[in-house]
């Protein structure tokens, strides 16, 4: 089935690194992503990894993908105040259908 | 800023009434989906456009229709509104590869 999972929120200190996890239950996702929504504000691809890739690094953003647990993350380095925003996780299945996770908000103390 | 646009930014209307909104792809996508983001229900899909057919369909309620014109723009049509129907409504496109999917602003819908 498909079904993607966050927790729901999460809280760093500025400087900190975070770790946003995410879990996912159907073994054929082909890409999965990370997208920020700051408040009131649409969805912003801030990045993805093929399904046959372990890692990728992006600046301050480091994705780990673990498919034998299906576990998804992502790492930022350096947390900033301006990184505090909602972070989805999601996952794409067959011909272009994505399932997005519920989200976890990112709360990033000064 | 994504290359989507979504008209209009706020919408306030009635229960009963009915509302179109309206979404402009990037510039060469082929692809547009529609997303409804509630707090009780997280983002939820609606409803896939590919150059002007529909190619998958996800919880729309049988009162929402949507369509794709030639020109690849999006309405996406919701009648008989009930408060439940207080949302955000999101655009979002892709290109015929379909790797990422780019989303609008979104459109805040508020049924009283």
């Amino acid at each position: 089935g498909e079904d993607v999972e966050q927790s729901l929120f999460l809280s760093v200190r500025e400087g900190d690194s975070s770790v946003i996890n995410c879990t996912y239950t159907d073994s054929s996702s082909t890409y999965l992503y990370w997208y920020k929504q700051e408040p009131g504000a649409g969805l912003q691809l801030l990045t993805y990894i093929f399904s046959n890739m372990d890692m990728k690094q992006d600046q301050r953003l480091t994705v780990l993908l673990n498919k034998k647990d299906k576990h998804l993350s992502l790492r930022i380095a350096d947390t900033q105040t301006g990184d505090s925003a909602i972070y989805f996780c999601a996952e794409k299945l067959g011909y272009q259908k994505v399932t997005f996770g519920t989200g976890t908000k990112l709360q990033v103390i000064p | 800023d994504s290359g989507v646009t979504q008209t209009p930014k706020h919408l306030i209307t009635a229960t009963g009434q009915r509302v179109t909104l309206r979404c402009s792809p990037r510039s060469g996508d082929l692809s547009v989906y529609w997303y409804q983001q509630s707090l009780d229900q997280g983002l939820q899909f609606l409803i896939q456009y590919y150059n002007g057919e529909e190619r998958a369909k996800g919880n729309i309620l049988e009162r929402f229709s949507a369509q794709q014109f030639p020109d690849l723009h999006s309405e996406l049509n919701l009648s008989s509104l009930e408060l439940g129907d207080s949302a955000l409504y999101f655009c979002a496109s892709s290109s015929a590869a379909g790797d990422t999917q780019y989303f609008g602003p979104g459109t805040r819908l508020t049924v009283l």
